[in-house]
């Protein structure tokens, strides 16, 4: 089946920098990668997706990047700010949003 | 926003036991999800739920597990009998729709923990 690796554990930026998070996946049948964040005590949010139709998506501070040859694909937030702080889980899935496989989070920590 | 209430959130049981997860989705939603994260590792896609029927499970859905919704109230996970690989974070998700991740809103989950 699908496995997704999400390459940093950990990431501090400073406030204002950038922060890149890179994921891997196995499965070339997996066509939908979505994004969410998770706050401190708080349940996971959807934040941005990217489908396999194109190779660049963006919202606001956030751009996703997908390249199917090498199956990796990367959240930038950019202007980084205090509240996006959280660990952020990529994820993938052949369907939507059924059967989604995670990778493991990234705390990202925004430092003044 | 739309919110998904898990109860409880921490569950201590003994193993061989029967347990029951309570999931009360977001009101109008009509696909439903269970997802399992073992300590310090990826959460990963247990089964998906709508009109009364599984329509996907995953491996790890052993036969002892089983999900309900009966008459549009929680949408439940039992598992019966339990055992110590069950021990792990259980979070519910529902969906209005067959589509993109940003229909899917998780629960907080439901720490589970058998001994």
């Amino acid at each position: 089946g699908e496995k997704v690796e999400q390459h940093e554990s950990t990431l501090s930026v400073r406030e204002g920098d950038s922060a890149v998070i890179n994921c891997t996946y196995t499965d070339t049948a997996s066509s939908y990668f979505p994004w969410y964040k998770q706050e401190a005590g708080k349940s996971l949010h959807f934040v941005i997706d990217i489908r396999s139709n194109v190779d660049r998506k963006q919202s606001q501070r956030l751009t996703v990047l997908l390249d199917k040859k090498a199956k990796r694909f990367s959240l930038h937030i950019t202007a980084t700010q205090p509240e996006d702080s959280a660990i952020y889980f990529c994820a993938a899935s052949n369907n939507y949003a059924q059967g989604l496989t995670f990778g493991l989070g990234t705390r990202v920590s925004v430092f003044p | 926003g739309p919110k998904v209430l898990q109860i409880p959130s921490h569950q201590i049981i003994d193993m061989g036991q029967m347990v029951t997860l309570n999931c009360d989705p977001v009101s109008n939603h009509l696909y439903f999800y269970w997802y399992k994260q073992i300590l310090g590792q990826q959460m990963e896609f247990l089964v998906n739920f709508y009109n009364g029927k599984v329509m996907e499970k995953s491996k790890l859905f052993k036969d002892q597990f089983s999900v309900e919704r009966p008459d549009g109230s929680y949408f439940t996970l039992k598992i019966q009998p339990t055992a110590l690989e069950d021990s792990a974070v259980y979070f519910c998700a529902s969906s209005s729709d067959r589509g993109g991740a940003e229909t899917l809103y998780f629960g907080s989950g439901t720490r589970l923990t058998v001994l």
